[in-house]
């Protein structure tokens, strides 16, 4: 079992419509979670972060994280064009991990008009 | 100021070559790192410096050399390195080492020859 899991794509949404994104990680001390999206060529651009069991919002980007599930989500509203990219979804243990992160696959998504 | 700079962006060396990439941060960071990401591969940790000092090396062969000569600074030394270790290479850095938010630098693409 991978450490952490992202939905294959790639993922083709139309514009306007709601992407979501979905991850799993295998462990359980998990302690910080976030979402990174990479256009071609490029770094990674940090656009959320969640360190507790709920939702988080920012814009048009949401966070959902489910400690029990081992399952972190990114719902993109109103997508549009310039959203897409490949998004990574990140996870770090902590502890004596010394701020370790360890990647997801990514997920391709591309948002058609 | 939140931003890492890298230099060079690009870099094309030979096997015998000797070369340095550079990462600068001006947000107070005390935590900075290294990755590697081969093309459609997410990110590889390589090197954890906390406090200047080295905390995790992902077990990276020496021809790769890290060095902190301050907070603000990091370097990685290449010497002697094949064809497969042409990649982007990522400088990030973090508050402090630990669950927190890790901001990447653009990047030098590295092309061995």
């Amino acid at each position: 079992q991978k450490e952490v899991e992202q939905n294959s794509g790639p993922l083709s949404v139309p514009e306007g419509a709601i992407a979501s994104l979905n991850c799993t990680y295998s462990d359980r001390v998990s302690q910080s979670f976030f979402w990174y999206r990479q256009y071609s060529g490029k770094s990674p651009e940090l656009i959320m972060s969640i360190y507790s069991n709920g939702d988080k919002e920012d814009g048009r980007f949401t966070a959902q994280l489910n400690k029990a599930s081992q399952y972190v989500s990114l719902l993109i509203r109103d997508s549009q064009p310039s959203d897409s990219a490949t998004y990574l979804c990140a996870v770090n243990r902590g502890g004596t991990s010394y701020g370790k992160l360890t990647f997801g696959q990514g997920t391709i998504l591309t948002v058609h008009p | 100021d939140t931003e890492v700079t890298q230099t060079p962006k690009h870099l094309v060396m030979g096997m015998t070559n000797k070369k340095s990439l550079k990462c600068e941060q001006h947000m107070g960071h005390r935590a900075m790192y290294w990755y590697k990401q081969k093309a459609k591969k997410p990110p590889e940790l390589m090197f954890v410096y906390s406090y200047e000092k080295l905390s995790i090396n992902e077990s990276v062969p020496s021809r790769f050399s890290p060095e902190c000569p301050n907070s603000s600074l990091l370097n990685l030394h290449l010497h002697a390195l094949q064809p497969e270790d042409s990649a982007l290479y990522l400088c990030a850095s973090s508050p402090v080492a630990g669950i927190y938010e890790q901001f990447f630098g653009p990047g030098t693409r590295l092309t061995v020859l």
